[in-house]
């Protein structure tokens, strides 16, 4: 059973900071994805990750995907408060036609002024 | 503007007293699912679909129903629901991961939160 690990699951960061989420999954994936939720809203995907070594940008948000390590961060680069968030990394399983995403638990980011 | 549309958004209810939530798409997406989110377990597949009258069970299927007789809609009934279906619920689409589309993400709706007494 494919078991999704994300840390850390609480993130208090100073705006300007730098930091990094880590999600780590326990079998192989077809694919690899980064979500954001504000509070009382829905999910939106924010990274597609396909394939070993892909790096994705948008602002101050980078996510990688290490296939070999079952690793994925996400890089946040000098954080503005607008990046306070819970953010969640799933695997992609397709399986006889089934899109399965298993989530992590999620990361909630504070970021403070 | 492309989105998935879930009602009710809200809803208190009591043990037993069955009920739909429903959820439609407009962006012609082969396949749909619903998830329920609740603290410290994050997202649960309940059902997905693969297309029309095309169903079938996620990880927590118990005491949920769904239906896909048009290709837009993809509701999720509770017969007989009970305290412990409280949660909050999200239907989410997908074109389909063939190599046409490889990598599309699902796109997710508002949210529903249900609360069962």
């Amino acid at each position: 059973e494919l078991k999704v690990e994300q840390n850390p699951l609480f993130l208090s960061m100073q705006e300007g900071k730098n930091y990094t989420i880590y999600c780590n999954y326990s079998t192989t994936s077809d694919r690899l994805y980064w979500y954001r939720q504000d509070p009382g809203k829905s999910l939106e995907s924010l990274f597609v990750l396909l394939s070993n070594g892909a790096v994705k940008q948008e602002g101050r948000l980078m996510a990688s995907l290490d296939t070999k390590a079952r690793l994925s961060t996400l890089h946040i680069t000098a954080a503005v408060h607008d990046l306070s968030a819970t953010y969640f990394c799933a695997v992609l399983q397709t399986n006889f036609g089934n899109e399965k995403l298993t989530f992590g638990t999620g990361t909630r980011l504070t970021i403070i002024p | 503007e492309a989105q998935v549309t879930q009602n009710p958004r809200y809803l208190i209810t009591v043990t037993g007293k069955k009920l739909t939530v429903t959820c439609s798409q407009n962006m012609n997406h082969e396949y749909m699912s619903w998830y329920r989110q609740d603290p410290g377990l994050g997202l649960r597949q309940i059902y997905y679909s693969m297309n029309v009258e095309v169903t079938d069970k996620g990880d927590v299927p118990e005491g949920y129903k769904v239906s896909r007789k048009e290709k837009r809609n993809f509701p999720l009934i509770l017969e007989s629901p009970s305290p412990n279906q409280t949660s909050l619920y999200f239907c989410a689409s997908s074109p389909g991961q063939g190599v046409e589309a490889p990598g599309q993400p699902q796109h997710f709706g508002d949210g529903t939160r249900l609360s069962i007494l």
